[in-house]
């Protein structure tokens, strides 16, 4: 099963524009990683955060995570075509060494 | 440095045959996963190998589906016979040391199609 979800499943922004997607979740963890998947294509890493943390800076990359509620939030700013991909976040557990991915929000920048 | 190969990149073949996907990591990562990802979903685990242990395998449907990581480093899997819901996204991953904390690198994939 997955255990983060993402939210909203689909995003359609123009070219300059933010874009915030959530991500929530079910069990404690140890940490929370963001990563994009263009079309056709593997996934790339983009952020990690661990549960001591509260939020973390990436170029145009924003996240937050609030282990009180069990979630995370990506914010990409100024947003460019090149953005346009699939995001997806996925848990780490204190209890085992894999992720468990979401099903992932689809971003579509438009020119 | 160079990421993480995978071949074939795309597989078509009729259910009940064999297939075979190859990886080879980063040099020194000494985790390995593989990954199914079917279309409009995330990656779902199929087996974690550290070094040329597995780690975990709970969700590899072990009547269909083996795999091996040679001395450590390259790894196959293999879906034998294959089913039409077997369609999806090989993924193969690797980390460093896989201690749960670790970015993890893709590879490609390898896109099967069983018709």
């Amino acid at each position: 099963s997955q255990q983060g979800e993402e939210d909203p499943q689909a995003l359609s922004i123009q070219e300059g524009e933010n874009a915030t997607m959530n991500c929530s979740y079910k069990t404690s963890i140890n940490n929370l990683q963001w990563y994009r998947q263009n079309s056709g294509r593997g996934l790339v890493h983009l952020i990690l955060i661990r549960s001591n943390e509260r939020e973390k800076h990436s170029g145009r990359l924003r996240v937050t995570l609030d282990t009180s509620k069990k979630s995370s939030s990506l914010l990409i700013t100024a947003s460019r075509a090149a953005d346009t991909a699939s995001y997806f976040c996925a848990t780490g557990t204190f209890n085992d060494y894999k992720l468990s991915f979401g099903a992932g929000t689809t971003v579509t920048v438009r020119a | 440095e160079a990421g993480v190969a995978q071949s074939p990149r795309y597989k078509i073949i009729e259910k009940r045959q064999s297939v075979a996907f190859w990886c080879n990591p980063i040099s020194g990562h000494a985790t390995l996963y593989w990954y199914q990802q079917i279309l409009g979903q995330g990656p779902k685990l199929l087996i974690q190998f550290q070094n040329n242990g597995v780690v975990d395998d709970s969700q590899l449907p072990k009547d269909r589906f083996s795999a091996e990581r040679l001395k450590g480093v390259d790894s196959t899997l293999k879906i034998q016979p294959a089913k039409l819901e077997d369609s999806a996204v090989y993924l193969c991953a690797s980390s460093l040391t896989g201690q749960g904390v670790d970015e993890q690198f893709f590879g490609p994939g390898t896109r099967l199609t069983v018709l």
